[in-house]
């Protein structure tokens, strides 16, 4: 059964970096994923798809800040020189045959 | 600029019926397979369904499968989400989101609609 897994929660000063991390169950370590951002009271907002191979593509607007990598079934989110703003959840998602899975969310709070 | 608007969320009595819609704008919206997520209060988000670009084909969770009903008028550029015997456990923030194809990821979201089922 495809299963994404996150760790509830995170945190890390400001003007610091961050890395999450959104594993895979086995068997589905080639899978892609996306990661999302959701700030509080507002809908997500796409991040960046990431591959397997750690290469990743992102979504309009989102700053150099947000980086993604790779490693087996992890796949991780890195956000560098953190502000105020990013103190959000963060969801990891991919698709199956039919339906997207999501992880479960991480909220990151920021110090 | 791309845009989805969701618009027809309210309070409505378990059992009951809405039907919730998804303005597109900005983009080609007829190229574009869209999904339903929503996410209920405090809670992550979950998937509910997706059509795809020409309305032809439509897929549902389990969870909603035989009350929901995905459905898209092209020309409109406006999603819809029938939903019919409603439960307490459908209360939620319903989003739309697009994807350029059927397994790649969704690039943009709305902003979604509250969904609250209560007598």
């Amino acid at each position: 059964q495809l299963v994404l897994t996150q760790s509830p929660s995170a945190s890390a000063s400001l003007g610091a970096s961050v890395k999450l991390t959104c594993t895979l169950s086995s068997g589905h370590s080639s899978y892609a994923i996306a990661w999302h951002q959701q700030q509080p009271e507002k809908g997500p907002r796409y991040l960046m798809k990431l591959n397997s191979d750690g290469s990743h593509s992102k979504g309009d607007g989102i700053p150099d800040r947000f980086s993604g990598s790779s490693s087996g079934a992890e796949r991780y989110l890195t956000i560098s020189s953190l502000q105020s703003e990013d103190e959000a959840d963060y969801y990891c998602q991919t698709w199956g045959t039919v339906a997207w899975v999501f992880g479960g969310g991480t909220k990151l709070t920021v110090l | 600029e791309v845009q989805l608007v969701e618009s027809g969320g309210g309070l409505v009595q378990p059992g009951g019926s809405l039907r919730l819609s998804c303005a597109a704008s900005g983009f080609t919206f007829s190229s574009y397979w869209m999904h339903w997520v929503r996410q209920a209060p405090g809670k992550g988000l979950v998937w509910v369904s997706r059509i795809n670009s020409d309305g032809s084909s439509t897929s549902y969770a389990d969870s909603v499968k035989g009350r929901f009903t995905i459905s898209r008028d092209n020309a409109k550029n406006t999603l819809y989400l029938q939903m019919n015997s409603l439960r307490a456990e459908d209360t939620a923030v319903y989003y739309c989101a697009r994807t350029l194809k059927q397994y790649s990821s969704p690039d943009y979201w709305g902003q979604g609609t509250l969904v609250t089922v209560s007598s």
